[in-house]
């Protein structure tokens, strides 16, 4: 059972250069997220899709776009990529229920822009 | 927006001591509160979640909501090594019987238990 698998696990870019991240689950859930991670900075949420055909920005959506391609595939793309846009991504889903929430994370995608 | 707010450490606590990690959030009506762990270079975790005032124990694990306070807490009972890690706090942001659920994160706590 893989879970959450994105791709790719690294990526050198630079500025200016486009590139889109892939994810997809396996556990039939029905919310998916992407969220960048910087040091001193905690978990962000970039974009995310409670359901298949609907996405919503989060706190820092600047800069990205989102796909729900299906239930299992969430694509984050970034059009032009700068410097500031250096991060580690992670992907997650969930299945939420009656205000619980466990995130289930991929296990990250760190993208350098030169 | 929800906040949440943690010390961001480090903590540094001595093997079997008790590691209290500390956590406040902005908004009143927030009802549900998770505890996530981070390994250094690895994707978080999900250790515990609470959404009712008072304690609530796992294991070595106890949260402990106030919302009163508008705090959460998480105690780790004898702290091992392997306790070492990034804690972070977070809060459910949504509609409750929707489904329109996301997660705010704190910057998270990080915890160096010494042998």
């Amino acid at each position: 059972n893989a879970g959450v698998t994105q791709t790719p696990k690294f990526q050198v870019l630079k500025t200016g250069q486009s590139m889109t991240l892939q994810c997809a689950q396996d556990m039939n859930h029905n919310s998916m997220y992407w969220y960048r991670q910087d040091p001193g900075m905690g978990l962000r949420l970039i974009y995310y899709s409670a359901s298949e055909g609907t996405t919503d920005k989060g706190e820092v959506p600047n800069g990205y776009n989102v796909s729900r391609l299906n239930k299992r595939e969430f694509s984050l793309r970034l059009e032009s990529a700068a410097p500031s846009q250096t991060s580690v991504y992670f992907c997650a889903s969930s299945e939420p229920g009656d205000g619980r929430m466990e995130l289930f994370f991929g296990e990250g995608s760190r993208l350098t822009v030169l | 927006q929800k906040e949440v707010e943690q010390n961001s450490g480090p903590l540094s606590v001595p093997e079997g001591a008790i590691a209290s990690l500390n956590c406040t959030y902005s908004d009143r009506g927030s009802q549900s509160f998770f505890w996530y762990r981070q390994y250094s270079g690895k994707s978080p975790e999900l250790i515990m979640f609470i959404y009712s005032n008072g304690d609530k124990e796992d294991g070595r694990f106890t949260a402990q909501l106030n919302k009163a306070s508008q705090y959460v807490s998480l105690l780790i009972r004898d702290s091992q090594p392997s306790d070492s890690a990034t804690y972070l706090c977070a809060v459910i942001d949504g509609v409750s019987g929707g489904s329109n659920y996301k997660l705010t994160f704190g910057k998270g706590t990080l915890l160096t238990v010494n042998p």
